[in-house]
């Protein structure tokens, strides 16, 4: 079955400090794609990045950077030199590319406080 | 802009009143969404539709109905809403299927009195 696992329910750091959120997750397929989204207070689920199951390259995006590996089932998810705008409740999420599924497993979020 | 809207975006029901939200897009894709999210906790999904292909998840209450009359626009009705339907009701639309990055609206919330 599938799952996803965020270990981390809170977090709070320092403007300016980096952090990384963590992401596990568990699948039987070969064929998997996986998802982080941001919640921030307004409610809304915004889409950060998506990476398939064959594409472990890294990938930096301004502040943010994710590292995708394999070999221990994670997709972690850092953010250098955090401003308080990245407040927000991050999903990690995972779908599998069955044909007749439709079904996006979310973990259960780290809610991120970023003090001035 | 292409987008996916949610009205409204704060809806008050009374206990056993039908109620219901509506979700359009504009970014023509062929698969819509409904979640429910209760507070400090992951998006659940209730149902889907791939075109006029209504897909309903096991564990969604009867409570439960939706209806997608054309692409754009697709509805949540709660026949007869209780407490515990408190929530925020999340729409999503991708393009094709699962693997296909899902597109959120803002959500709308749930207040049943």
């Amino acid at each position: 079955a599938q799952k996803v696992t965020q270990a981390q329910t809170e977090i709070s750091v320092v403007e300016k400090e980096d952090v990384t959120l963590d992401c596990v997750y568990e699948t039987r397929d070969t064929t998997y794609y996986l998802f982080w989204y941001k919640q921030p207070p307004s409610g809304e689920l915004v889409f950060l990045i998506r990476r398939n199951s064959f594409d472990e390259q890294n990938e930096i995006s301004g502040r943010y950077s994710w590292n995708f590996q394999k070999s221990t089932s994670s997709f972690n998810f850092t953010i250098t030199a955090s401003q308080v705008v990245d407040s927000a409740v991050y999903f990690c999420a995972l779908s599998e590319a069955q044909e007749s599924a439709s079904k996006i497993i979310f973990g259960s979020g780290t809610r991120l406080s970023i003090r001035p | 802009d292409a987008m996916v809207i949610q009205n409204p975006r704060y809806q008050v029901t009374q206990f056993g009143k039908p109620v219901t939200l509506s979700c359009s897009q504009t970014l023509n894709h062929n698969v819509m969404y409904w979640y429910q999210q209760k507070s400090s906790q992951a998006p659940k999904l209730l149902f889907h539709y791939y075109d006029k292909d209504f897909n309903n998840e096991a564990d969604t209450p009867d409570n439960f109905q939706s209806r997608r009359p054309n692409t754009s626009f697709c509805f949540l009705d709660i026949r007869s809403p209780g407490l515990g339907d408190a929530a925020m009701y999340l729409c999503a639309t991708s393009r094709n299927r699962l693997e296909e990055t899902q597109y959120f609206g803002p959500g709308t919330r749930l207040l049943v009195l």
